[in-house]
């Protein structure tokens, strides 16, 4: 059993598209992030949900929406799509927030706008 | 705020060789630490974490990692190096009372048979 799962793995749009990325998670754990990596493959966070509740919230454009409808699952709603967002993003999950804890990784969406 | 550097973009190493993959810190507090890999098309998987005690932490595939306060170092070494080590490597640091990681630029580690 996959203990984070992204849909989909790959995802090719043209630029001004709206796009979503769904996560979900069986480890039972009661946070989940949103990370991006970047081509030189930075990695940097932009969400974190706790419990369903919005606990980080980076810098990032309006455009990304995050939404959780229950701790089991974080998706990943984007409007607009511009040129620069083409990357890979990853979704991750702990057992709690603001701890110790070790964070599991998704396989990955590879995001291409055109 | 916290950040992490790893100096090295690549590490080339022998085949059963020592490795070391470097990693400095700065936090306001007392910092945790962690080290993750990441395979080719793959996501970040969990190595190694030092949140208090023994500076000698040990994780998986062999790997440890020394936490230096002092040095405000935490390097990820092997004792011999296999193929399948070679991978990108990331170094993280999570400051106490924050909730966010920050995760350095990563280190491409290169095993030569």
């Amino acid at each position: 059993d996959t203990a984070v799962s992204q849909t989909p793995k790959y995802l090719v749009t043209q630029m001004g598209n709206d796009k979503s990325i769904k996560c979900e998670q069986n480890l039972g754990h009661d946070t989940m992030y949103w990370y991006k990596q970047d081509s030189k493959k930075f990695l940097k966070i932009m969400f974190s949900y706790n419990n369903k509740e919005l606990i980080i919230n980076e810098t990032v454009p309006n455009r990304f929406s995050p939404k959780s409808p229950d701790k089991a699952h974080l998706n990943l709603h984007i409007n607009s799509l511009e040129l620069g967002d083409s990357a890979v993003y990853f979704c991750a999950s702990s057992q709690m927030a603001g701890g110790t804890d070790t964070q599991y990784f998704g396989p990955g969406t590879r995001l291409t706008v055109l | 705020a916290q950040s992490v550097a790893q100096p090295e973009d690549q590490v080339n190493v022998a085949e059963g060789n020592p490795l070391t993959v470097k990693c400095t810190y700065s936090v306001s507090g007392n910092p945790y630490l962690f080290w993750y890999v990441q395979y080719p098309n793959r996501g970040l998987q969990f190595l190694l974490k030092y949140i208090t005690g023994d500076n000698l932490v040990k994780g998986s595939y062999g790997f440890e990692a020394e936490f230096n306060k002092s040095q405000t170092s935490f390097h990820l070494k092997k004792p011999s190096a296999l193929v399948s080590d070679s991978a990108l490597y990331f170094c993280a640091v999570r400051d106490i009372g924050d909730d966010k990681i920050i995760f350095g630029k990563g280190t491409r580690l290169h095993i030569l048979p």
